[in-house]
């Protein structure tokens, strides 16, 4: 069964400064990945997807993530965060089939002035 | 991507009462989903949507409990039957276009019980 891990539930930066937010999957098969962002009040939006193309991924509004299959990882990062960044951002498999997705335990990010 | 609606937007109800979420897509979808969210917590999978078939629900959830409905591509309704506050939570209904594309979600509903 496949599983994510988010390794920090709160991560904090100053505006302007670069960005990590970690994820490390667990897949018997290949996986598709994801991050989502769900800033308060709102639904979910998609950053970017990993789905066995180029493993450096570009997402919107600045964001990327690298596919690392021996690390078993799909950090997310930015090079300069922005105040609008504040937000929960959630790593998520799919499964085999490409359709049930699981999703992290998701990553709080706040963005200090 | 498409645009997902839902409604209600948020509710509060009784225990032993029984609210029906609406989902609605702006263009057809191939897979249909509903998640819980508790309160400060992540994303949990109910069940997928299967248009003119019964639900697959997750271990944990059952028919009796979250009856789904999905009459057509584009809407499908999930029903929270006889409440309790432990069902307070934000319930979001997603879409996806074929097997290993993104899933795109609504706005989800905020339901309380009391």
């Amino acid at each position: 069964a496949q599983s994510v891990t988010q390794l920090d539930s709160h991560v904090s930066v100053s505006e302007g400064t670069p960005v990590l937010l970690r994820c490390n999957y667990s897949s018997s098969y290949s996986p598709s990945l994801f991050w989502y962002v769900q800033h308060p009040n709102k639904g979910l939006q998609l950053l970017l997807k990993y789905t066995s193309a180029a493993t450096l991924v570009k997402g919107i509004n600045g964001f990327e993530a690298e596919f690392k299959k021996s690390e078993t990882s799909f950090h997310l990062t930015k090079p300069s965060a922005h105040m609008s960044d504040a937000a929960e951002y959630f790593c998520v498999v799919s499964d085999n089939y490409g359709q049930n997705f699981v999703f992290g335990p998701g990553t709080r990010l706040s963005v200090l002035p | 991507s498409a645009v997902i609606s839902q409604k209600p937007s948020r509710d509060i109800c009784q225990r032993g009462t029984s609210l029906t979420i609406q989902c609605q897509v702006d263009s057809q979808v191939t897979m249909m989903f509903w998640y819980r969210q508790q309160p400060g917590q992540s994303l949990t999978l109910i069940a997928t949507a299967n248009q003119g078939s019964e639900a697959t629900y997750e271990s944990g959830f059952v028919i009796d409990k979250f009856p789904i409905s999905r009459p057509n591509l584009t809407f499908s309704t999930l029903t929270v039957s006889n409440m309790s506050p432990e069902d307070s939570s934000i319930y979001l209904c997603s879409g996806q276009r074929g097997m290993y594309n993104e899933q795109f979600f609504g706005p989800g509903t905020r339901l309380t019980v009391l």
